[in-house]
This record gives structure tokens, C-alpha cells and sequence, in this order.
């Protein structure tokens, strides 16, 4: 099983509505939680991190974390064509932030 | 600040030779890493280092090597190059918060 798991999309939305990023983790000790984006043939940038259970806002942009079933999703209001990129989750297997682990990214497709 | 600055940008290797990919961040971050980006996939990371004279392995460190003589540079050495050594390749920083500073990339082809 890999360690970060991402549906690979594309998943397509119309300007404006919401997108839903999902990112599912293997590993229970897992402490820190974040998502980059990364525009087509650019590097990844940092958008939010998220360590504790609930959400957190930012934005037009929600991390959500539930640690007892292992997930991490990422909310886009209001969704612009702009923020057509791949989105990469990204984990820390162990405590502190040394080692970073990253799913193999969520397409988004926002049609205006 | 020039932040994470990867050299080069791109570069074409024959099966066999050697290259090292340079990386200098100006950041005074004790955190660097590299991680290649095969088409489509996800980053792996290759190796990491906590700070100068330390590194370790990540999840794909077969067929390269680092050192980290400096808090500024951790260049990756690619020995004997193989098709299969393709790829994107990120260097990043980190002030130790999870936030990875990334370069531009270098783009490697192994004919």
C-alpha cells in the first residue's frame, strides 16, 4: 500500500463551484499535513498545512484532517481557472518535518 | 534572495556518464532535499539532509549520491547514468516547518 494516496483526475469543475481534493495516508503516526500546487512545468508551492483533527481556513482555501480515518482533503471555493494545476499531498511520516512525503498529485480542471 | 537556484537547467546524458546537479539556497535553512518528478508521478525523494555534514537516504537513493560540505549547497551526483535516471529533478529547503522552498528544476535526459 503506498504510503500517500491521491485519485490522479483530472477532476474537472465550472468556474466557481467548489473542488474537492482527496489524499489518504498508511501511515497512523503521521503528524503534519500539507498541500502544494504545482502549475504545469513550474515547481510546487506551499497553499496550506494542517496538523490537527477539524478544518482550517485560508481563504477560498479549507484543509480538512481526520486522523482517525486517515484522511486529508482540500476545499476550492469559488473555483477560478486559475487554479487549474495538480495538487500534491504531502505528509511527514514520523515526528518533526525532516522527511516529507508526497502522493502523486490530483489534476484539477476549472472550465470557465 | 535568489532562494533555491538548481544548475543545470537541462541536460543530456549518455548511458554510462556522470553529472553532478548543483543546488545553492540563500535562506540559511538547515533542511535541504532532493526529489525527482518522473511525468504524471508524484516527487520522490532521493536523499535529505538535516544540515551540513548530514545527509540520509530517501526512498529512491540507488544510483546517486550527495554530500553537504556547506549549509548552502547539496549537490547530487549522478554515477553511470541509466535511461531509467530520466526525470525532473527538484531541489528544495526547508527552515524546518514542512514549507519546501523549491528550485525551478532541472530536466535530465539519459540517452
Amino acid at each position: 500500500q503506498k504510503e500517500v494516496e491521491q485519485n490522479s483526475g483530472p477532476l474537472s469543475v465550472p468556474e466557481g463551484a467548489i473542488a474537492s481534493l482527496n489524499c489518504t495516508y498508511s501511515d497512523r503516526v503521521s503528524q503534519s499535513f500539507f498541500w502544494y500546487r504545482q502549475y504545469s512545468g513550474k515547481s510546487p508551492e506551499l497553499i496550506m498545512s494542517i496538523y490537527s483533527n477539524g478544518d482550517k481556513e485560508d481563504g477560498r482555501f479549507t484543509a480538512q484532517l481526520n486522523k482517525a480515518s486517515q484522511y486529508v482533503s482540500l476545499l476550492i471555493r469559488d473555483s477560478q481557472p486559475s487554479d487549474s494545476a495538480t495538487y500534491l499531498c504531502a505528509i511527514t511520516s514520523w515526528p518533526g518535518f525532516q522527511k516529507l512525503v508526497f502522493g502523486t498529485g490530483t489534476r484539477l480542471l476549472v472550465s470557465p | 534572495n535568489a532562494g533555491v537556484t538548481q544548475t543545470p537547467k537541462f541536460r543530456i546524458l549518455k548511458i554510462g556518464q556522470s553529472m553532478t546537479l548543483q543546488c545553492t539556497q540563500d535562506m540559511n535553512h538547515n533542511y535541504m532535499y532532493w526529489y525527482r518528478q518522473d511525468p504524471g508521478m508524484g516527487l520522490k525523494l532521493i536523499y535529505y539532509s538535516v544540515g551540513a555534514g548530514i545527509t540520509d537516504k530517501g526512498e529512491v537513493p540507488n544510483g546517486y549520491n550527495v554530500s553537504r560540505s556547506t549549509t548552502e549547497d547539496f549537490p547530487l551526483r549522478l554515477e553511470l547514468a541509466a535511461p531509467s535516471q530520466t526525470s525532473v529533478y527538484f531541489c528544495a529547503s526547508s527552515p524546518d516547518t514542512g514549507e519546501l522552498f523549491f528550485g525551478e528544476g532541472s530536466r535530465l535526459t539519459v540517452l
